[in-house]
C-alpha cells in the first residue's frame, strides 16, 4: 500500500527558530512536493524534488528551502520561522511519469508563535 | 498561466442528494484534471482524474465527473451523498507534456452534509 508519512502532525515553534519538516515515502517514487494549505487559498506549491539533490522553486519558495539527500526523503526547511508560516504543510510524492496521481501524506499543522 | 476555479466555498446538502461541485480552469490547451478529497485532518486522497478519451470519469467512493471542453468544466457528481462524504474537495490541474508533473488547485469546497 502506498505511504507518505510526515514526521510530526502538530508543531509549535518560537519565531526566528529553525524548523525542520521531514517527509518519508515508501514507494520509490522520483518526485517529491512540499505544499502549504491555508482556509480560502487552497493548496499552493513551495518546492519540489525530482531527483535525489535535485530541487525546482514552486509558487511561494520565499522563506523555505529544501533539501533531498536520499530519495525516499524529503525536508522542508524554514530558515527563521514567522508568524505568517502558521500554517498546514503537505508533502506529497509520484513517480516520473506524467501526471502521475500525487500521493500525499497526512500534514503536519505548524504553529509559530 | 494555469488557474482552476472552485466557485462554492461551502455547499450543504442534504444525506441521500444528489451533489454537483463545479470547477472551471483556465489553460491554454487540455489540461490533466484532477478531483482530491480531504477528510478532517487527513491528508488528500484522489477520487478520479482525467487524462483522454471518455469525457465521463468514474472514480471511487461513487462520484464521477464530466469533462466539458467548450466550457473548461469539469463538475464532480454524486448522485447520492452518504454522511460521510463530508469533507473538503479540491480540483486540480496539471499540464500536459511537460517536464515535471506540477499542479495547481482550486481553493476548495467544503461539503456539509445535513441529515
Amino acid at each position: 500500500d502506498v505511504k507518505v508519512t510526515q514526521s510530526s502532525r502538530y508543531l509549535v515553534k518560537r519565531t526566528g527558530e529553525k524548523v525542520f519538516l521531514e517527509c518519508v515515502q515508501d514507494m520509490d517514487h522520483e518526485n517529491m512536493f512540499w505544499y502549504r494549505q491555508d482556509p480560502g487559498l487552497g493548496l499552493r506549491l513551495i518546492y519540489f524534488s525530482y531527483d535525489v539533490k535535485m530541487k525546482e522553486k514552486g509558487d511561494i519558495p520565499e522563506g523555505y528551502s529544501v533539501s533531498r539527500e536520499k530519495k525516499e526523503r524529503f525536508s522542508l526547511i524554514l530558515e527563521s520561522a514567522s508568524t505568517n508560516q502558521t500554517s498546514m504543510y503537505l508533502c506529497a510524492s509520484n513517480p516520473d511519469r506524467e501526471q502521475e496521481t500525487q500521493y500525499f501524506g497526512p500534514g503536519t499543522r505548524l504553529l509559530v508563535l | 498561466a494555469q488557474s482552476v476555479t472552485q466557485p462554492d466555498i461551502h455547499i450543504t446538502v442534504s444525506e441521500g442528494a444528489s451533489l454537483e461541485l463545479r470547477c472551471n480552469y483556465s489553460y491554454g490547451a487540455t489540461p490533466y484534471l484532477f478531483w482530491y478529497v480531504q477528510s478532517p485532518g487527513q491528508g488528500l486522497q484522489l477520487l478520479l482524474k482525467y487524462f483522454s478519451g471518455d469525457t465521463l470519469v468514474q472514480g471511487i467512493k461513487g462520484f464521477e465527473a464530466e469533462f466539458k471542453r467548450s466550457q473548461s468544466s469539469f463538475n464532480l457528481r454524486k448522485p447520492s451523498v452518504h454522511w460521510s462524504d463530508a469533507a473538503e474537495y479540491f480540483c486540480a490541474v496539471g499540464p500536459i507534456n511537460s517536464g515535471y508533473s506540477t499542479l495547481t488547485f482550486g481553493k476548495g469546497t467544503m461539503l456539509l452534509v445535513s441529515p
